[in-house]
């Protein structure tokens, strides 16, 4: 079947530089995106979410880029701090799916010192 | 506040045994799901239910059984019947139904170690 997933297992960026996580799905039905946030060992909490209908959304330091034409969401982080590393994921929504929402593998974030 | 919440955290089981975890939300949403979380990989749904007296099943269901007696409860009973229980669970609610995208709000999990 059809499944979200993302190019990068793993990321390390340096702290106060910019990250981007970026994901892939393939159904074009998919109409609604969220990214979540897992620290070790706790349940993965809710960054930013978008529509279909929508090609960017901004947060508190976090943009979520969507690119319909290509299947492809992003997450950008400005200025990453060491408390931003975590595993993070995307899941998508499908128009009429009772089943809420299909999740990526994730991409574990590293901040560096 | 409200939340969900998950028990117990940590929980350790023989082989052969059933195990039931806890999940009870007070944020009255209709819609309640398990997920069950392996090392290095994504959520996988395991049970969702939208509505009290009625839960369907997800992409691995089985050797799991669950029940939704009541609006803010959703326990998960992992049977005998699963042959690789080990595993971190994770419960979630939402406001959404059929119709409606949301957001999941996650309790903090369940970590099942089969000795």
């Amino acid at each position: 079947g059809e499944s979200v997933g993302l190019h990068l297992p793993t990321l390390s960026v340096q702290e106060g530089d910019n990250s981007i996580i970026n994901c892939a799905y393939s159904n074009s039905a998919s109409d609604y995106f969220i990214w979540y946030k897992q620290e070790s060992g706790k349940g993965p909490q809710f960054i930013i979410d978008i529509r279909s209908n929508m090609d960017k959304r901004q947060g508190q330091r976090v943009t979520v880029l969507l690119n319909k034409t290509v299947k492809h969401l992003s997450l950008q982080i400005a200025a990453t701090q060491p408390g931003d590393s975590a595993v993070y994921f995307c899941a998508e929504n499908i128009r009429g799916s009772a089943r809420q929402l299909t999740f990526g593998s994730g991409t574990q974030l590293t901040v560096l010192p | 506040d409200g939340g969900i919440t998950q028990s117990p955290k940590y929980l350790f089981r023989k082989e052969g045994q059933n195990v039931t975890l806890s999940c009870e939300q007070n944020l009255n949403h209709d819609a309640m799901y398990w997920y069950r979380q392996d090392p290095g990989q994504g959520l996988r749904l395991i049970y969702y239910s939208q509505i009290v007296n009625d839960f369907q099943k997800g992409d691995i269901a089985e050797g799991y059984s669950v029940s939704r007696e009541k609006k803010e409860s959703f326990p998960l009973t992992v049977t005998s019947a699963q042959k690789n229980p080990t595993a971190f669970y994770l419960c979630a609610s939402s406001v959404a139904g059929t119709q409606i995208t949301g957001e999941l709000f996650f309790g903090e999990g369940s970590r099942l170690t089969v000795l």
